[in-house]
């Protein structure tokens, strides 16, 4: 099946420092991934759209100036969350749509666990 | 915008009983899926639901889409230990960009055994 991963999965960092994640599709080409944060025992809120070769789409409430969004080849995302401070602390998770079937299903990374001191 | 709602936020039973949570959307739904999330893990897709009225099964696990494709409901029969975990509802308006999804809030089971 689909694998995504994520690197790191765990990070702590002192406040207004940057922190890059990356979210890698192993086995299949993703034009399109997807950024989400959840917080403690809490729902998954989007938070952009990433797509290869063009600006990542962001939702609403969510500064594009703080959390960067590059997606540069057909296997990779990355987000970086720019001048971190501790409100950002928070499981960031990416997930790129299935390529069989419903492109709305989605195949999860491990996650990343930001926190920011 | 689009809302999902998800209940119950909580539930605690005893292994062997049975559960059920269940979603409600604000809007009509193109599909909904069902993932689950163990403990300090990511969520893992369980099924899609497109069809109005449809109505999937995986082993325990029985999985429903509402006539007015709105809501939907995820029963689990005699529960197990390893059921545990937190389960969402996601769906997607319609009209909306292919997997741009909403989630529900999750409902979080834990199982006594």
């Amino acid at each position: 099946g689909a694998v995504v991963s994520q690197h790191p999965s765990w990070v702590i960092c002192k406040s207004g420092t940057s922190v890059k994640i990356e979210c890698r599709s192993l086995d299949f080409q993703a034009t399109t991934m997807f950024w989400y944060r959840q917080f403690p025992k809490q729902s998954l809120m989007l938070m952009a759209t990433s797509n290869e070769g063009s600006k990542a789409t962001y939702e609403q409430g969510v500064e594009k100036d703080k959390f960067l969004i590059n997606h540069a080849s057909l296997t990779l995302s990355t987000l970086t969350v720019t001048s971190a401070h501790p409100e950002d602390s928070s499981f960031y998770i990416c997930s790129a749509p299935s390529v069989s079937g419903s492109t709305d299903t989605q195949y999860f990374g491990p996650g990343t666990r930001l926190t920011v001191l | 915008g689009q809302q999902v709602m998800q209940i119950p936020q909580y539930q605690h039973v005893q292994e062997g009983e049975d559960f059920t949570t269940y979603c409600n959307s604000s809007t009509t739904l193109s599909n909904i899926q069902w993932y689950k999330q163990r403990p300090g893990g990511h969520p893992v897709f369980l099924i899609q639901l497109v069809k109005s009225g449809e109505v999937k099964k995986q082993k325990r696990l029985t999985f429903q889409f509402g006539e007015a494709k709105k809501n939907s409901s995820l029963h689990i029969t005699a529960t197990q230990t390893t059921d545990v975990g937190t389960y969402f509802c996601a769906g997607r308006a319609s009209g909306t960009s292919y997997g741009k999804l909403t989630f529900g809030q999750g409902t979080i089971l834990t199982v006594h055994p």
